[in-house]
């Protein structure tokens, strides 16, 4: 219901800190994962994405770690920044389709 | 590069009206993508298009909401009669075409509120 879809689960991290962001999926054939910034306001913006026959994958100051054994899904953040407070979704999906399924989202809050 | 546009951005109506968004994907990309997202959850893809084609309406609730690409171009999704578990914002995206490496690019949304 709404009052479920309201308590988003917040990370609080200071500035300079790295930041973990975590999820889990439950589609065991799912194969391609993509993670997601979501500022207020505003559509979901593409940050990394990683294919199930890969562990990790790195990009600029964000790195995405996949853990199919246990289905779970990591983002972090390297010296997060003012600028990366946002709402941060994971998304999967299977095969060749396209269709996503986005997670329910973390709020991440940075304190100066 | 523009990215897609929706108008409009804000709509409140009363329930049982009808409601009408557009949206104007990016040049070339050949597929669209509806989503509904509810305050404090992940968009949900209501309709998927390729070019002017339905490919995936598993989750469009019909007796309400319809949609349409007729050109392959721009697209409206209409609500009728519109239910207060309506509200939400409607996100428009497209890509260049279908499966793994397409990047889905999102607009800002409209934000409906249903009273």
């Amino acid at each position: 219901g709404e009052s479920v879809g309201l308590h988003l689960p917040t990370l609080s991290v200071q500035e300079g800190d790295n930041s973990i962001i975590n999820c889990a999926y439950s589609n065991s054939a799912s194969d391609y994962f993509i993670w997601y910034k979501q500022e207020s306001g505003k559509g979901p913006q593409f940050i990394i994405d990683i294919r199930s026959n890969m562990d990790k994958r790195q990009g600029q100051r964000v790195t995405v770690l996949l853990n199919k054994t246990v289905k779970h899904l990591s983002l972090q953040i390297a010296a997060t920044q003012p600028g990366d407070s946002a709402v941060y979704f994971c998304a999967e999906t299977a095969g060749t389709a396209s269709k996503l399924t986005f997670g329910t989202g973390t709020r991440l809050q940075v304190t100066l | 590069e523009a990215g897609v546009a929706q108008s409009p951005r804000y709509k409140i109506i009363e329930k049982r009206q009808s409601v009408a968004f557009w949206c104007n994907p990016i040049s070339g990309h050949a597929t669209l993508y509806w989503y509904q997202q509810i305050l404090g959850q992940g968009p949900k893809l209501l309709i998927q298009f390729q070019n002017n084609g339905v490919v995936d309406d598993s989750q469009l609730p019909k007796d309400r909401f319809s949609a349409e690409r007729l050109k392959g171009v721009d697209s409206t999704l209409k609500i009728q009669p519109a239910k207060l578990e309506d509200s939400a914002v409607y996100l428009c995206a497209s890509s260049p075409g279908v499966g793994v490496g397409n990047e889905q690019f999102f607009g800002p949304g409209t934000r409906l509120t249903v009273l």
